[in-house]
């Protein structure tokens, strides 16, 4: 484990169905983030939250909605997913200027069929 | 813009040393990371460097020329275990959100 909890680490969805991530930090950082990774592209940036407000948002379609209740929890509301969708979403956190970067979660390998 | 880019794929034997290089062009520069993934795992942190030069721990180092946007990771005495994506990520200046070059993915054969 490294400080930081996903789950589910598999899900397949329908296109109709309605799911979502979740993750989970308890090591006192101030931000969050959902990373999307693709084969063969980089890490793509899709939201940040810092002190629960989120500060970006990179146009990510509307069928990916985020939730920050908390500086602790985030989660990753999914509803009508595309097949080009699929692909492994990666929670991060970090705190501010850290010299460690991000600490990531091991991921949710999503396939939307 | 932002561009990130380093090498797919690098092979390499037990043993011996590899480099993975890395150039940017940024907007703003406020660090440079280097992170190793193993497959179905997440990434996790292997350097840091914000000002010029050389950064050693242990079997791996990393260096930064910030004027030519340029690092590498040098990871000495390959293992087995070493074999796995190496990403590059850099910082904006003034934020936390990293931006991430494509990996390279390492294979170290016997």
């Amino acid at each position: 484990e490294t400080g930081v909890t996903q789950t589910p680490r598999h899900l397949v969805m329908g296109m109709t169905n309605k799911k979502s991530l979740k993750c989970e930090q308890h090591l006192g950082h101030n931000a969050m983030y959902w990373y999307k990774q693709s084969a063969k592209k980089p890490l793509e940036l899709m939201f940040v939250y810092n002190f629960k407000e989120q500060t970006e948002n990179n146009s990510v379609p509307s069928r990916f909605s985020p939730e920050c209740p908390n500086s602790s929890h985030l989660f990753l509301h999914l509803h009508t997913l595309q097949p080009e969708d699929s692909a492994l979403y990666l929670c991060a956190s970090s705190q501010d200027r850290s010299s460690y970067g991000y600490t990531f979660g091991s991921g949710t390998r999503l396939t939307v069929v | 813009g932002q561009n990130i880019d380093q090498p797919t794929e690098m092979t390499a034997t037990e043993g011996a040393i590899v480099q993975i290089n890395c150039t940017y062009q940024t907007s703003g520069f406020n660090g440079l990371f280097w992170y190793q993934q193993h497959a179905g795992e997440a990434p996790t942190f292997l350097s840091y460097n914000v000002l010029d030069g050389l950064e050693e721990k242990g079997r791996f180092s990393s260096f930064l020329s910030r004027s030519k946007g340029y690092s590498y990771l040098l990871l000495k005495e390959l293992q087995m275990k070493d074999s796995a994506s190496y990403l590059c990520a850099v910082r904006d200046s003034g934020y936390s959100t990293l931006t991430f070059g494509k990996g390279t993915m390492l294979l170290v054969s016997p």
